[in-house]
């Protein structure tokens, strides 16, 4: 079972700052948010992920909301290259195997010129 | 900077016939992953490793498919009979450990063609 909702395309254009959002609202105390993007023809690639704090790093930042039943990625000024398939996957911390790791079918990023 | 090395890159074999990948993870890895990408879905995991031991297989069709990892390093998985259905991305990663905050790192993945 999907454990969270993304659309399933968007579009920005280059410079902008692209903005995913992700909804998890049957997330559990336990379970943290992770990012992963996957250029085509290429494995996933992790970005990001947090627990309930705001993170940032050299790639995108990762909003929370405060009920934790959604989040946003945010990649501040978009390039050609971040054109990409974006996954949000709710992961617990303390478990493991194929329930913990579902990724869905993504958002579909693509950056206009 | 380190990286998951996979082979063959791509893979035709016809149906019936037994077909096997390679996965080397990052060295001190001790988790490694195995899943199977059908195109336009998001990647599914087959099979978990901790160090040499499976931690979960529930989703390895394990009529046709095998991993293995002997020493807890590179590893292998094997179709034996290949179908048309199998024809996907076969993706490796690895982590340092199996718990939060490890993030996976992806190697480039085997594209197979079943005919």
């Amino acid at each position: 079972d999907a454990k969270t909702t993304q659309p399933t395309s968007m579009d920005c254009a280059e410079g902008r700052a692209a903005n995913l959002p992700c909804n998890h609202s049957t997330i559990s105390g336990n379970e943290y948010v992770y990012w992963y993007r996957q250029i085509h023809s290429q494995g996933p690639q992790y970005i990001i992920h947090g627990l309930k704090n705001n993170e940032t790093n050299e790639m995108a930042s990762l909003i929370i909301t405060e009920d934790r039943k959604s989040s946003t990625l945010i990649l501040p000024h978009a390039t050609l290259r971040d054109t990409a398939v974006y996954y949000c996957i709710v992961r617990a911390a303390d478990q493991t195997g194929a329930n913990n790791l579902f990724f869905g079918t993504g958002t579909r990023l693509t950056v206009i010129p | 900077e380190a990286e998951v090395a996979q082979s063959p890159r791509y893979k035709i074999t016809e149906k019936s016939q037994a077909v096997a990948f390679w996965c080397d993870p990052i060295s001190g890895h001790a988790t490694l992953y195995w899943y199977r990408q059908i195109l336009g879905q998001g990647p599914e995991l087959l099979v978990q490793f901790q160090d040499e031991s499976v931690v979960d297989d529930s989703q390895l069709p394990k009529d046709r498919f095998s991993a293995e990892r002997l020493k807890g390093v590179d590893s292998t998985l094997k179709i034996q009979p290949a179908e048309l259905g199998d024809s996907a991305m076969y993706l490796c990663a690895s982590s340092l450990g199996e718990v939060q905050a490890y993030e996976q790192y992806f190697g480039p993945g085997t594209r197979l063609t079943v005919t």
